[in-house]
């Protein structure tokens, strides 16, 4: 167990609002990752963060932001929900060694 | 363009009945090629890292092993507790970006 906590882990919205999801993190861990899982894709890296403020884009980073403004909290913002963006979203951080990702329980998100 | 491909998409075993995964992959600067096993409703969880060809790696009934072009995660004798979906994924930069095959989901009938 990484400590790694998501929330919420099921929304609900409509398309065109914005939506928020938070990645918690209990261990000091310098990368962390924001992946979506759909069914025929597996999991498609969104955005990554190697440190406070620094951010970086995945394959699939067109509609979200994310921000890392301390350690242990990585966000991830959909500006403004649309029905693709309906998916389970997980978060995931790198341990020290460099080797695997712990990955979060998931964020379940269904867009409208 | 790198890519991970996971064959077969879904695999029925009876309990005891031993077989293989395969992961094919094309990547420029193969920094570890890794396996993880996912249930309904969680997130996937590591098994195995390989990073040279002919590394070999093993953990109960499962043993990973890696060529220059692919990987097969072979399970020997399943239980009904094996039955998941098992990831490949493999990194590419310094940075630990990966990418992820598909899944292979496996269920192992008593």
């Amino acid at each position: 167990d990484a400590g790694i906590t998501q929330s919420p882990r099921h929304k609900v919205t409509e398309t065109g609002t914005p939506v928020t999801l938070r990645c918690h993190q209990t261990e000091n861990h310098r990368y962390m990752y924001w992946y979506r899982q759909d069914p025929g894709h597996g999991l498609r890296l969104i955005h990554y963060s190697y440190g406070v403020k620094d951010t970086d884009k995945g394959e699939v980073s067109d509609g979200y932001s994310v921000s890392r403004s301390k350690t242990e909290d990585f966000l991830l913002t959909l500006e403004s929900a649309t029905s693709s963006q309906t998916s389970v979203y997980f978060c995931a951080i790198r341990d020290r060694d460099g080797e695997k990702l712990f990955f979060g329980s998931g964020t379940q998100l269904s867009v409208l | 363009e790198d890519q991970v491909t996971q064959s077969p998409e879904a695999l029925r075993l009876q309990e005891g009945e031993s077989s293989s995964l395969n992961c094919s992959y094309t990547v420029s600067g193969l920094r570890g090629l890794f396996w993880y096993r996912q249930d309904p409703g969680k997130g996937p969880e590591f098994l195995f890292t390989l990073y040279s060809a002919g590394e070999e790696k093993e953990k109960e009934r499962l043993k990973a092993t890696l060529t220059k072009k692919e990987s097969f995660l072979h399970i020997t004798a399943p239980k009904p507790e094996d039955s998941a979906t098992y990831l490949c994924a493999v990194q590419y930069t310094n940075a630990g970006k990966s990418t992820f095959g598909d899944g292979t989901t496996l269920t192992v009938k008593p």
